[in-house]
């Protein structure tokens, strides 16, 4: 079964300071990798998706950035934190076929940005 | 615009019957998911529909029309752990999930 790994459960980090959050996947090959990001009460906000390696799209316009430099690494990085930044980070994946999979997720980073 | 409707909260009580209702309007569809997120976890999965009708799965329950926008996750014989989120998403016509903001369940003994 796949399974997503994910760090660090929680982070407390000032304004303007950098991210690096990191997402592992196992027991697949070349999955469709995702990460959303969740406000309190709120529903998943798609932040960015690859299809492979090296492939990033992004659908907010925003602070972050994304990469993928192995097919099961999913890497989402920031230069400078705003408060906004704040949230449930979750890294998401599933497998890529003829048919329509569901989305695994990781166990999320809440991230406060202060 | 893509848009998919849930209720943003609904009480019931130990071991009775609730519906959650997601209606959608949506740029094509290629089925609809439920997926189940207690506070502060991840998403769980629950269900997929991609033809009308209802697909039963032990305790939860999942109704889709296609002509009508419409789906229901139905959980019979509630228990204080059913307490959560369920969040609707619908694939559209890029194969792209659109998430709805959820309904959060609240459980009462």
């Amino acid at each position: 079964s796949q399974t997503i790994h994910q760090w660090p459960a929680t982070l407390v980090q000032p304004v303007g300071s950098p991210l690096s959050l990191e997402c592992t996947v196992e027991g697949t090959s070349n999955p469709n990798l995702y990460w959303y990001r969740q406000a309190a009460g709120r529903g998943l906000q798609l932040l960015f998706y690859s299809v492979g390696i090296g492939q990033i799209s992004s659908e907010v316009p925003q602070n972050l950035s994304a990469s993928r430099p192995q097919d099961r690494q999913f890497i989402l990085s920031s230069k400078k934190l705003l408060l906004s930044d704040s949230g449930f980070y979750l890294c998401a994946g599933s497998r890529v076929g003829r048919d329509v999979s569901e989305q695994f997720f990781g166990p999320g980073t809440r991230l406060t940005v202060l | 615009g893509q848009n998919i409707d849930q209720p943003t909260e609904m009480t019931a009580t130990e071991g009775a019957i609730v519906q959650i209702n997601c209606t959608y309007q949506t740029s094509g569809f290629n089925g609809l998911f439920w997926y189940q997120q207690h506070a502060g976890e991840a998403p769980t999965f629950l269900s997929y529909n991609v033809l009308d009708g209802l697909e039963e799965k032990g305790r939860f329950s999942s109704f889709l029309s296609r002509s009508k926008g419409y789906s229901y996750l139905l959980l019979k014989e509630l228990q204080m752990k059913d307490s959560a989120s369920y969040l609707c998403a619908v694939v559209d016509s890029n194969y792209q999930l659109i998430w709805g903001a959820g309904t959060k369940l609240i459980i009462k003994p």
